[in-house]
């Protein structure tokens, strides 16, 4: 059974189109999140919710919207993608503030 | 100053050595410390999380913590090719909701 998963696994799409990712956790968790890794291999966190809340938000440009609608999934909707958007995105889980499982991620081109 | 500091590498180590990776980070008031395992192309895997001053074995794998001096390591005795990878250390800033702030990784080859 996939903990966590994410759809879809490869994204290839032309600048200033809208995508979304979708996430999906199957553990019974009640936190989960957005991190974005870029090319040189820096994970950086961009959205938390807990309990369909949100709870972290950093600096990320107002195209990215996160949507939960319910605890076991978090979505990821992206606007007017631009180059700089090219990554892998990985969706994570937790219970609480416990330790963080990470999805497969979802790697963005944008062309 | 970046919050959390790895040394980017490669740690290249023969097949059986111990293979010793280092991580310091800035916020005193942070309190977990975790060791993810990332292969390439591949999500990070969690493999060590240390909380308290001290060592904590798993295996082959060995965390220290040592808050005094803002410092988390993580020792690999009898390294196996199978263990090269990116090794990232994070710190969990509860305060701020859970945040993981993570490093920028360090890559180990294991050579045969």
């Amino acid at each position: 059974d996939t903990a966590v998963s994410q759809t879809p696994k490869y994204l290839v799409t032309q600048m200033g189109n809208d995508k979304s990712i979708k996430c999906e956790q199957n553990l019974g968790h009640d936190t989960m999140y957005w991190y974005k890794q870029d090319s040189k291999k820096f994970l950086k966190i961009m959205f938390s919710y807990n309990n369909k809340e949100l709870i972290i938000n950093e600096t990320v440009p107002n195209r990215f919207s996160p949507k939960s609608p319910d605890k076991a999934h978090l979505n990821l909707h992206i606007n007017s993608l631009e180059l700089g958007d090219s990554a892998v995105y990985f969706c994570a889980s937790s219970l609480r503030w416990d330790t963080q499982y990470f999805g497969p991620g979802t790697r963005l081109t944008v062309l | 100053q970046k919050e959390v500091e790895q040394n980017s590498g490669p740690l290249s180590v023969p097949e059986g050595a111990i293979a010793s990776l280092n991580c310091t980070y800035s916020d005193r008031v942070s309190q977990s410390f975790f060791w993810y395992r990332q292969y390439s192309g591949k999500s990070p895997e969690l493999i060590m999380s240390i909380y308290s001053n001290g060592d904590k074995e798993d295996g082959r794998f060995t965390a220290q913590l040592n808050k005094a001096s803002q410092y988390v390591s993580l020792l690999i005795r009898d390294s196996q090719p199978s263990d090269s990878a990116t090794y990232l250390c994070a710190v969990n800033k509860v305060e701020y909701g859970n945040k993981l702030v993570f490093g920028a990784g360090t890559i180990l080859r294991v050579k045969s």
